[in-house]
């Protein structure tokens, strides 16, 4: 592995079923985020965790949950899908100890619920 | 509320200049960010701007001015393999990035 993971690439969900995006990095990162992009719209934070163990809410939390066991990992879960949950959901991540606060990115997931 | 402006869409041709502006309004500044987003993949980091004044990095140059909540994004000798959504960040007072909706770059031959 090398930079951010996110699985599964892409999914067709039917609404009311439960979902977990997975993300895992390899930078040992101390902050993840997850995002979700809308055509025209900015990204759009969702949930974050600045160091294993915490986690916070962006700007639109609602529907999802997060945890973050461990540096590497941050899965987003999605307890009940709605169709306005389709979007492209892109997790990152960041070594925020130095100051700088660049996020890098993983390839995101297409999610489409019907 | 915390906002963030940069153009829909630019057109430019090949070979040439095209500066892409970004104006934010919002709760603190710890740093403005650029990134390349291509169609269908991440965005990737291009450049950070904490303090006024102009950052140069090969063909792409970032200018801050923080007094007038502005920046602009400069790309020269414009190559078809820039075609590509460039967004505008702003790291505000929480440490959170605030996001433009990006501005899609169109280049022509």
């Amino acid at each position: 592995i090398a930079g951010i993971t996110q699985a599964p690439t892409s999914q067709i969900l039917a609404a009311g079923r439960r979902m977990t995006l997975r993300c895992t990095q390899d930078m040992r990162h101390n902050a993840m985020y997850w995002y979700r992009q809308d055509l025209g719209l900015g990204l759009r934070l969702i949930h974050y965790s600045n160091t294993a163990g915490t986690t916070g809410k962006g700007e639109v939390p609602d529907g999802y949950s997060v945890s973050r066991a461990n540096t590497d990992d941050f899965p987003l879960t999605l307890a009940s899908a709605v169709p306005s949950q389709t979007s492209v959901y892109f997790c990152a991540s960041s070594d925020t100890t130095g100051g700088l606060e660049t996020q890098y990115f993983g390839p995101g997931t297409r999610l489409l619920v019907l | 509320g915390q906002n963030i402006d940069q153009p829909t869409e630019m057109t430019a041709t090949e070979g040439a200049i095209v500066q892409i502006n970004c104006t934010y309004q919002t709760s603190g500044f710890n740093g403005l960010f650029w990134y390349q987003q291509h169609a269908g993949e991440a965005p990737t980091f291009l450049s950070y701007n904490v303090l006024d004044g102009l950052e140069e990095k090969g063909r792409f140059s970032s200018f801050l001015s923080r007094s007038k909540g502005y920046s602009y994004l400069l790309l020269k000798e414009l190559q078809m393999k820039d075609s590509a959504s460039y967004l505008c960040a702003v790291l505000d007072s929480n440490y959170q990035l605030i996001w433009g909706a990006g501005t899609k770059l169109i280049i022509k031959p």
